[in-house]
């Protein structure tokens, strides 16, 4: 199946920071979509993106769909603790559009 | 609340015995996904519904679990003679039939499997 890499595999930042994670992958994707899960919890959709190039925002959240159509980025702005979580990209794929995953993003934000 | 709904959220369970969990996915979407994730992993897709026809199962799928969507609206899946290494949370998500929507898919808040 499909690989997505995601970096960092954590971070620790400050109450008020901005933070960059990136996905990539080897194979190309013309849907990148961005989840965040809390413990216990499913994965909630963020944002999704449908065009090489496109940038989207969802309040403090910003993410980019890569020209190449092999990455996406997103981006936090004036993080605060409900940020806290993992962050996931997915991508779907195949006649059924089943999502594939990378490993996630995990965000921890000192008050 | 009109989101996904799973049930049970928590399931413990001996090593051997039989589980069902069941998804109510969306009222309007119609296709139905189901999804394992384990520890420091991303979901892993595991069956995939359109209506009330499974069409798509993935290897992961051992010949132990099955999944049933009998009239197209909610689905249940059955774990036979559980392992250890069935623990982990069983993920359902639903999407609309057609248009961007049909890339979008809303996760349920999971079942938490348990194997002692």
């Amino acid at each position: 199946g499909q690989q997505l890499n995601q970096s960092p595999q954590s971070m620790f930042i400050q109450e008020g920071e901005d933070v960059s994670m990136n996905c990539t992958s080897s194979s190309i994707f013309n849907t990148w979509l961005w989840y965040k899960q809390d413990p216990g919890e499913g994965p909630v959709l963020l944002i999704a993106l449908y065009k090489a190039g496109e940038l989207t925002s969802n309040g403090r959240l910003t993410a980019q769909f890569g020209i190449t159509r092999k990455d996406s980025f997103l981006n936090i702005s004036a993080s605060i603790p409900s940020d806290v979580g993992i962050y996931f990209c997915a991508g779907p794929w195949g006649s059924n559009y089943k999502l594939t995953f990378g490993k996630g993003t995990l965000l921890t934000v000192n008050p | 609340d009109t989101g996904v709904s799973q049930d049970p959220r928590h399931k413990i369970t001996k090593r051997g015995q039989n589980v069902t969990f069941r998804c109510d996915p969306i009222s309007e979407h119609n296709r139905l996904y189901w999804y394992r994730q384990t520890l420091g992993q991303g979901p892993e897709f595991l069956t995939y519904f359109q209506n009330e026809a499974q069409l798509e199962k993935s290897r992961l799928l051992s010949d132990r679990f099955s999944a049933e969507r009998p009239k197209g609206s909610f689905s249940t899946l059955e774990i036979q003679r559980t392992e250890q290494g069935d623990s982990a949370m069983y993920l359902c998500a639903s999407s609309l039939p057609t248009g961007a929507g049909l890339f979008e898919q809303y996760f349920g808040p999971g079942t938490r499997l348990t194997v002692t």
